[in-house]
């Protein structure tokens, strides 16, 4: 299985201001995913990162709040712009080896962010 | 729409037995079981597909009633390392890949 690394694992950053998470992963995946999740809640899909193209956003999430890039098939970031409290939470990055729909996902570790 | 995952929390005593259940009011292709322990990534359990084929990597049962669109995640004997907080993620008919989670269920495991 594919082995995820996320940086930063944890920051605290003033509103206002923007993050970048990155997702680096040890081979090459086929598709990769963002997901938000709230202290004690369920996984939130913000988008598919689409390699060379634009991510495919979820309802009530924007390009603009959160822009995705994936230069190649084994890294990607997530960016928290403009950031209020209510961006606090976990970002998850997610990765699928093959577009197979009865194979599983993996997870990285997580970016816990705590605005201020 | 969120699938809907009952009990929202469960105490066991090691040694003893529980269901975890996800319902969907839409068509399924298929229920991915994970479990989060606290502060770390979901791991992977299980994947349940139409027709009944199960793929997972652990000793933990399942089952996919297609025609309710419901899954049960079944814990025997439980041991301590059960403790977590287990999801469901389901993956419509009509879309691509794309997992929609269930709200979760807290397990903790007792000695």
């Amino acid at each position: 299985s594919a082995v995820i690394s996320q940086k930063p694992s944890r920051d605290i950053c003033q509103r206002g201001t923007s993050l970048t998470i990155q997702c680096q992963v040890d081979s090459q995946v086929t598709m990769m995913f963002w997901y938000r999740q709230q202290p004690g809640q369920s996984l939130t899909l913000i988008a598919t990162a689409n390699q060379g193209s634009e991510a495919t956003y979820e309802s009530g999430f924007v390009i603009d709040k959160f822009p995705i890039s994936r230069p190649n098939l084994t890294f990607s970031t997530l960016t928290v712009s403009n950031m209020s409290p209510e961006d606090s939470s976990i970002y998850l990055c997610s990765v699928k080896e093959d577009r197979d729909r009865d194979t599983e996902a993996f997870f990285g570790q997580g970016t816990r962010l705590t605005v201020v | 729409q969120q699938p809907v995952q009952s009990p929202q929390a469960v105490i066991l005593r090691e040694g003893e037995d529980a269901v975890i259940n996800c319902s969907s009011s839409k068509a399924l292709y298929s229920v991915h079981w994970y479990r989060q322990k606290h502060g770390e990534a979901p791991v992977f359990l299980m994947i349940l597909l139409k027709g009944g084929e199960q793929k997972g990597h652990e000793k933990i049962s399942a089952s996919f009633n297609e025609k309710k669109q419901q899954s049960s995640l079944y814990l025997t004997a439980s041991q301590l390392s059960y403790s977590g907080t287990y999801f469901c993620g389901t993956l419509r008919m009509d879309s691509s890949y794309k997992l929609i989670f269930g709200s979760g269920t807290r397990l903790l495991v007792r000695p």
